[in-house]
């Protein structure tokens, strides 16, 4: 699986937008960018995926680059409640293929 | 909804035991994970599988089994248990026709003594 890269850590105003960048410039053709979320004293959640176009959801939108080489999670409104690590990772969606997690970006929300 | 049920939250053990986490799934998922977390490390990959009686090592697999008898039930395995494996142990699963969709448990935090 691709190596993805991400800040360690980024601070955003309650109420603000949210965009946590992610690096994948190794991802191949068929691979899918997933994000996951974990929130203090829980284990990680699913977010989005996507593969080419953007993609959204009622928790987040998905802006994906078009050489795929990066990709941006967008919060558009952060509440006390985002406060949590965001994982990055790139896959294929088929398969046995191991699937690891790096350090992610530890997300702080200011009141 | 999907549940991965991990068999303890809390786990406290002496150096040398032998233990054994469990992991339980109700969605008839292929993959099932055992990661480990540690402050500062991230998420590691420990085992996987992604069928019944088969198993991958992952990143770390050093001091680890694991055995899957059942499809539903995913077992990780710390032969001699050291200080050094004191952590959070995190189970997860997903179908192999989505294996970027995971579907994680509560955690299981053992300490060793």
């Amino acid at each position: 699986d691709a190596k993805t890269t991400q800040p360690n850590s980024m601070e955003s105003n309650e109420e603000e937008p949210v965009h946590l960048p992610c690096n994948h410039s190794t991802i191949s053709g068929t691979d899918y960018i997933h994000w996951y979320r974990q929130l203090p004293s829980q284990g990680p959640e699913y977010v989005i995926h996507g593969l080419t176009s953007n993609v959204n959801n009622r928790m987040a939108s998905l802006a994906i680059a078009e050489d795929r080489k990066s990709s941006t999670l967008i919060l558009h409104r952060a509440t006390l409640r985002d406060a949590a690590v965001y994982y990055c990772i790139v896959l294929s969606n088929f398969g046995n293929e191991k699937l690891t997690f790096g350090t992610g970006t530890r997300l702080t929300i200011i009141p | 909804d999907v549940k991965v049920t991990q068999s303890s939250r809390y786990l406290v053990k002496r150096t040398g035991e032998k233990v054994f986490l469990e992991c339980v799934q109700d969605m008839d998922h292929e993959n099932m994970f055992w990661y480990r977390q540690d402050p500062g490390l991230g998420l590691r990959l420990i085992y996987f599988s992604y069928d019944v009686k088969m198993k991958e090592k992952g990143d770390i697999p050093e001091g680890y089994s694991v055995s899957r008898e059942k499809k539903e039930r995913f077992s990780l395995i710390l032969e001699s248990a050291s200080t050094n494996q004191t952590s959070m142990y995190l189970c997860a699963s997903s179908f192999f026709s989505r294996a970027g969709k995971l579907f994680f448990g509560s955690g299981t935090q053992l300490s060793v003594l």
